[in-house]
């Protein structure tokens, strides 16, 4: 198993610039959450799913979407990107919350 | 806002001695896990303690929950160089995972 992967590892953005931040795990996890780090902090939540067809909000998902089309992937979409952007993305899957989650490498994200 | 909030912020130890870090929460919880974080690397799952237990031993780690106190506390016994990390503690409230800002461990060898 691969487990939960991540694309890319690196990014520079521009200002005003959209992109899509890749994310999939081969587990059959029903549950997949996006989040963010920033520098001396913990994580915190974007948006979460638990399941296919199924996604919602957690404490920071201004200028972030989601979709979850297969229980495989779960891709978060930057609209317009911003400085405050510059972070570093974690992607997380599980079997539901009452288990652990397994964390990509994460994404390392500089917004210009 | 952050729902954890871990104790202390960083931590400096020689190798051998225990290592203890707090972790206060805000809401009620379904359960509450310890991470790891190695510098640069994605989190590492060491720990989960339900909201009806109270305490929880996995190898030399060891962890506590009061839920009176909306607390937690982890020991690491017998300290090795390799566990110097940051070690989050996150709350599951209704599917919304909250972490704490982290304790900052370093073992010196």
């Amino acid at each position: 198993n691969a487990g939960v992967t991540q694309t890319p590892k690196f990014q520079v953005l521009k200002t005003g610039q959209s992109m899509t931040l890749q994310c999939a795990q081969d587990m059959n996890h029903e549950y997949m959450s996006w989040y963010r780090q920033d520098p001396g902090m913990g994580l915190r939540l974007i948006h979460y799913s638990v399941g296919a067809g199924i996604t919602d909000q957690g404490e920071v998902p201004n200028g972030y979407n989601v979709s979850r089309s297969t229980t495989e992937d779960f891709p978060l979409r930057l609209l317009s990107a911003a400085p405050s952007q510059t972070s570093v993305y974690f992607c997380a899957s599980s079997f539901d919350l009452l288990n652990e989650q397994f964390f990509g490498p994460g994404t390392r994200l500089t917004v210009l | 806002s952050q729902q954890g909030e871990e104790d202390p912020q960083a931590l400096s130890i020689q190798e051998g001695e225990n290592a203890t870090m707090n972790c206060s929460y805000k809401t009620s919880i379904n359960n509450l896990q310890w991470y790891r974080q190695n510098s640069g690397r994605g989190l590492v799952h060491l720990i989960l303690i339900r909201s009806n237990e109270r305490e929880k031993h996995s190898g030399r780690l060891r962890v506590t929950l009061d839920t009176s106190k909306k607390s937690s506390s982890l020991l690491i016994t017998a300290s090795r160089a390799a566990d110097t990390a940051s070690y989050f503690c996150a709350t599951d409230h209704n599917n919304d995972m909250r972490f704490g800002a982290g304790t900052r461990l370093t073992v010196k060898p």
